[in-house]
């Protein structure tokens, strides 16, 4: 059983559409995040849930939007996409109160023409 | 803000050579440190981690040792291999209440027969 999944792996899209990825993590952690690897391999946060509550929001354009509907279950919903928008797209998990930092998802890589 | 600098790569080594890739970090306090490897095409893979200064972190004959007094965690291994080929990252990341995980830039890592 892969402990944090995402689907798609890959998506090609046009410029303008609305897309959703979704995450899944059957670890019990209650904590979920969502980062962006540009082309360069730089990792960046995007949101941190915990328990279905936003923690953290980073500087990201509000044409992505999270949604946690329990805590095993990240989905990142973007709309109106944009080229710089490709990327690969990592899910996460984590327990909190557990400083053993972050089981990752294999990432959805993203492109937009 | 808290970062993480790596040495710049690619580093290309022969095989059985000795490996050092540099990591240094700012903070105000003491944060867990960790490594992280990412194979072509996967998601990122915990390495090792350490959690406290004069910690030393293993595993598959890496180790980096945390070291307060230069604010460094430097990754090292003895022997690399061809399967040692991948993008080495260095984060770290704050006790409970601040679980962001700060990556530095990785280092890609290349080992020749």
């Amino acid at each position: 059983d892969t402990a944090v999944s995402q689907t798609p792996k890959y998506l090609v899209t046009q410029m303008g559409n609305d897309k959703s990825i979704k995450c899944e993590q059957n670890l019990g952690h209650d904590t979920m995040y969502w980062y962006k690897q540009d082309s360069k391999k730089f990792l960046k946060i995007m949101f941190s849930y915990n328990n279905k509550e936003l923690i953290i929001n980073e500087t990201v354009p509000n044409r992505f939007s999270p949604k946690s509907p329990d805590k095993a279950h990240l989905n990142l919903h973007i709309n109106s996409l944009e080229l710089g928008d490709s990327a690969v797209y990592f899910c996460a998990s984590s327990q909190r109160q557990f400083l053993d930092g972050y089981t990752f998802g294999s990432g959805t890589r993203l492109t937009v023409v | 803000g808290d970062s993480v600098t790596q040495m710049e790569g690619p580093v290309t080594l022969s095989e059985e050579a000795f490996l050092t890739i540099n990591c240094t970090y700012t903070a105000t306090g003491y944060p867990s440190l960790f490594w992280y490897v990412q194979y072509p095409g996967e998601g990122l893979q915990l390495l090792l981690k350490a959690t406290k200064a004069d910690d030393k972190g293993s595993n598959k004959g890496f180790e980096a040792t945390y070291r307060k007094e230069t604010t460094s965690f430097h990754l090292e291994k003895g022997s690399v291999q061809v399967s040692d080929s991948a993008v080495y990252f260095c984060a770290l990341m704050f006790d409970f209440g601040n679980e962001k995980l700060t990556f530095g830039t990785g280092t890609r890592l290349t080992i020749i027969p």
